[in-house]
C-alpha cells in the first residue's frame, strides 16, 4: 500500500503555531473520516494524539487540533513548547479494508 | 489502566521464524480488535493486520499474507503475530495497536525489536 505524504520536517519557536500535513486519495482520506495522528518521542511507541480527523485523546493537550479538507488531513500544534518536539504520524483507514500510515514528519522547536 | 505489554526483542537467522507476543490488560479482550504494525528503523509504519479476539477472525495485508499468522489465547488476554521464513528486510519494531473499534487505533505496546541476522 501506498503511504500517505507527509512532508520530512518542520519547525517552529516556542509559542507559534505549526501545521503538518498529510496527503491521501480518494480510497481513503478523502472517502473517509478515520484519520488519526501519533507523536512519536525518540525510542518510544507513539501516542494517540487526534482520532476521526478531529477528537483528541483524553489528556491530549487543547494546543492540538486535527481538521481535514478533502484528500488531505492537518495537524496543527499552538503555542509551541519544547516537549512538543518529536516525530509526528499520520494514519487513515481505506475503502480496501487496510490501514495506511503517512511517511512521518519530524517536528523541531528552535 | 489499559495496557498492551510485548514480549522481549528477539535475534534470528534469516530463514527462521519469530513469535511476538502482547498482553492486554485494564480492558475487555475480547471487545476490541488487535492490529500488528511494524516500523523498519529509520522509516515510518507498515500496517500488517488485525485479528478479533472474539472468535479469532483475521485480516491481513496482501503483503504479509503468505508468511505472517495472527493468533490469540484469550484465557491469559494476549494475541500473538509469528514471522516465517524472516529475511533481513523483516528487520523492525514490531508493535501490537487496540483497535477503537471505530477504524482508528489508540493504545500501542511498547514495541519488539527484531533483528535478523547471520
Amino acid at each position: 500500500q501506498s503511504a500517505l505524504t507527509q512532508p520530512a520536517s518542520v519547525s517552529g519557536s516556542p509559542g507559534q503555531s505549526i501545521a503538518i500535513s498529510c496527503t491521501g486519495t480518494s480510497s481513503d482520506i478523502d472517502f473517509y473520516t478515520y484519520v488519526s495522528w501519533y507523536q512519536q518521542h525518540p525510542g518510544k511507541a507513539p501516542k494517540l494524539i487526534i482520532s476521526d480527523v478531529t477528537n483528541r485523546a483524553s489528556g491530549v493537550s487543547d494546543r492540538f487540533s486535527g481538521s481535514k479538507s478533502g484528500n488531505t488531513a492537518s495537524l496543527t500544534i499552538s503555542g509551541l513548547q519544547a516537549e512538543d518536539e518529536a516525530y509526528y504520524y499520520c494514519n487513515s483507514y481505506r475503502r480496501d479494508t487496510s490501514w495506511v500510515f503517512g511517511g512521518g514528519t519530524k517536528l523541531t522547536v528552535l | 489502566q489499559v495496557q498492551l505489554v510485548q514480549s522481549g526483542a528477539e535475534m534470528k537467522e534469516p530463514g527462521a521464524s519469530v513469535k511476538v507476543s502482547c498482553k492486554a490488560s485494564g480492558y475487555t479482550f475480547t471487545g476490541q480488535n488487535i492490529h500488528w504494525v511494524r516500523q523498519v528503523p529509520g522509516q515510518g509504519f507498515e500496517w500488517m493486520g488485525w485479528i478479533n479476539p472474539n472468535g479469532g477472525r483475521t485480516n491481513y495485508a496482501p503483503k504479509f499474507q503468505d508468511y505472517v499468522t495472527m493468533t490469540m489465547d484469550t484465557s491469559i488476554s494476549t494475541a500473538y503475530m509469528e514471522v516465517n521464513r524472516l529475511r533481513s528486510d523483516d528487520a523492525a519494531v514490531y508493535y501490537c495497536v487496540r483497535d477503537t473499534r471505530n477504524y482508528n487505533m489508540d493504545v500501542w505496546g511498547q514495541g519488539t525489536t527484531v533483528t535478523v541476522s547471520s
